[in-house]
């Protein structure tokens, strides 16, 4: 069964910094591109990142470029958002999701901004 | 970059009703488009890639058509547990980009 499971979200000030982990199991993780997608309370959907098998391809959404980093470990099935410089708006739910068209979602962490 | 247009954001419905959404692409998607259902507190859930492949699992009530810049998904008699927000995603490019989202609510 394809699992992902979301850590490492909480309460941040504003400027600060919080790394998310998206652990990954039941698949060959080596073999997808993965993908981070945002939730703001009440809004719709917002990808923020991907990044392919190997690493060497990323890409972000304008807002948080310069400010996010996705990485992922291979030999650990997991997936990486560091978050730096962070700002009210980026406060979300967010998912970490496999694939171009993101067929299995981790349950979501929870990311506030706020002084 | 892609924007992605849904409309209506709102459809009142009734079960049994036949209900189609639309999404419109600023450029040209090919058929690298997939739709999603989210209830809420719940991640959200695809039914359907490449435009117009439902997901495995995924009731045939639902379909998806289209190709370049307009799409549709179609439910063809809605159930209970339909009601909820779909969305669109356009994955043409490496940068994805989400619909805003359509709300489907008991008439």
């Amino acid at each position: 069964e394809v699992q992902l499971v979301e850590s490492g979200g909480g309460l941040v000030q504003p400027g600060g910094s919080l790394r998310l982990s998206c652990a990954a199991s039941g698949f060959t993780f080596k073999a997808y591109w993965m993908t981070w997608v945002r939730q703001a309370p009440g809004k719709g959907l917002e990808w923020v990142a991907n990044i392919n098998q190997d690493g060497s391809e990323k890409y972000y959404v304008d807002s948080v470029k310069g400010r996010f980093t996705i990485s992922r470990d291979n030999a650990r099935n997991a997936l990486y958002l560091q978050m730096n410089s962070l700002r009210g708006e980026d406060t979300a739910v967010y998912y970490c999701a496999r694939g171009f068209n993101c067929a299995y979602w981790g349950q979501g962490a929870l990311l506030t901004v706020s002084s | 970059d892609i924007q992605m247009t849904q409309s209506p954001s709102i459809l009142s419905a009734s079960v049994g009703d036949r209900v189609t959404i639309t999404c419109r692409a600023s450029q040209t998607v090919g058929s690298w488009l997939a739709w999603y259902q989210q209830k809420p507190g719940k991640a959200p859930k695809l039914l359907i890639h490449m435009a117009s492949t439902l997901e495995s699992g995924v009731p045939s009530r639902f379909s998806g058509s289209g190709s370049g810049t307009e799409f549709t998904l179609s439910i063809s008699s809605l159930q209970p547990e339909d009601f909820a927000t779909y969305y669109c995603q356009q994955y043409n490019t490496y940068s994805y980009t989400f619909g805003q989202g359509t709300k489907v609510e008991i008439k």
